[in-house]
């Protein structure tokens, strides 16, 4: 069975600082690779997908993610970050055979000061 | 296009009872899973039905069933409540060929 860890339970950091956040998965076979938001208040979203192809994906409101499969990893990262990125993210993997099911992250709350 | 849609968003119940959740995914989605999302356990994947037949299913106790109608629509239900089947339980829906699942806002459900 995959499982999701991320590393981080709680980050705290200042506007224009960069985030990065990190997501180890396990799992032997193919997979597909997501990060997803959610705002307070507000149902998950979607920040980005790895499919297959380029390893470097991006995805809305300026993040990326790197997938390393050597490292079973698909890390996080945004240069720079405003207030309204106070939200908790979550790293999903999804196992090619296994259909639409998704197995999460424990999750990331992030607090950025204004 | 309309999002994913839950109903109620919110319900109260008491230990024993039942409980049913509605799902309406997006226009032209046929594959509809359930999640459940609590403080302590995170986001914890239910079942996944596409064409009315159930796909997948995780780990959880069988008081908890779903089922999925010709249109698409989607309810699980959870027979006999427990106070720790109070939780944010999340429906997703997406196209089968492209695995990116849509979420909608949740029905929050808590067993007193």
């Amino acid at each position: 069975a995959q499982s999701v860890s991320q590393h981080n339970h709680h980050v705290i950091l200042s506007e224009a600082a960069s985030l990065e956040l990190g997501c180890n998965y396990s799992y032997g076979g193919t997979v597909n690779l997501f990060w997803y938001v959610q705002y307070p208040g507000q149902h998950l979203q979607l920040l980005l997908k790895y499919f297959s192809g380029d390893p470097l994906v991006k995805g809305i409101k300026g993040f990326e993610a790197e997938f390393i499969k050597s490292k079973f990893s698909f890390n996080l990262r945004k240069p720079s970050v405003q207030w309204s990125d106070t939200a908790e993210y979550f790293c999903a993997v999804n196992a090619r055979a296994a259909g639409n099911k998704l197995t999460f992250g424990g999750g990331t709350r992030v607090l950025v000061k204004p | 296009k309309a999002g994913v849609t839950q109903t109620p968003r919110y319900l109260i119940k008491t230990r024993g009872q039942q409980v049913t959740l509605s799902c309406s995914p997006i226009s032209g989605h046929r594959s509809v899973s359930w999640y459940q999302q609590t403080p302590g356990q995170g986001l914890q994947f239910l079942f996944e039905y596409f064409s009315e037949t159930q796909r997948n299913k995780g780990n959880f106790p069988g008081r908890f069933s779903g089922r999925q109608f010709s249109n698409s629509r989607s309810e699980m239900n959870v027979s006999t409540l427990e106070l720790g089947d109070s939780a944010l339980y999340l429906c997703a829906s997406s196209r089968l060929e492209d695995n990116e699942q849509f979420f909608g806002p949740g029905t929050r459900l808590t067993v007193l």
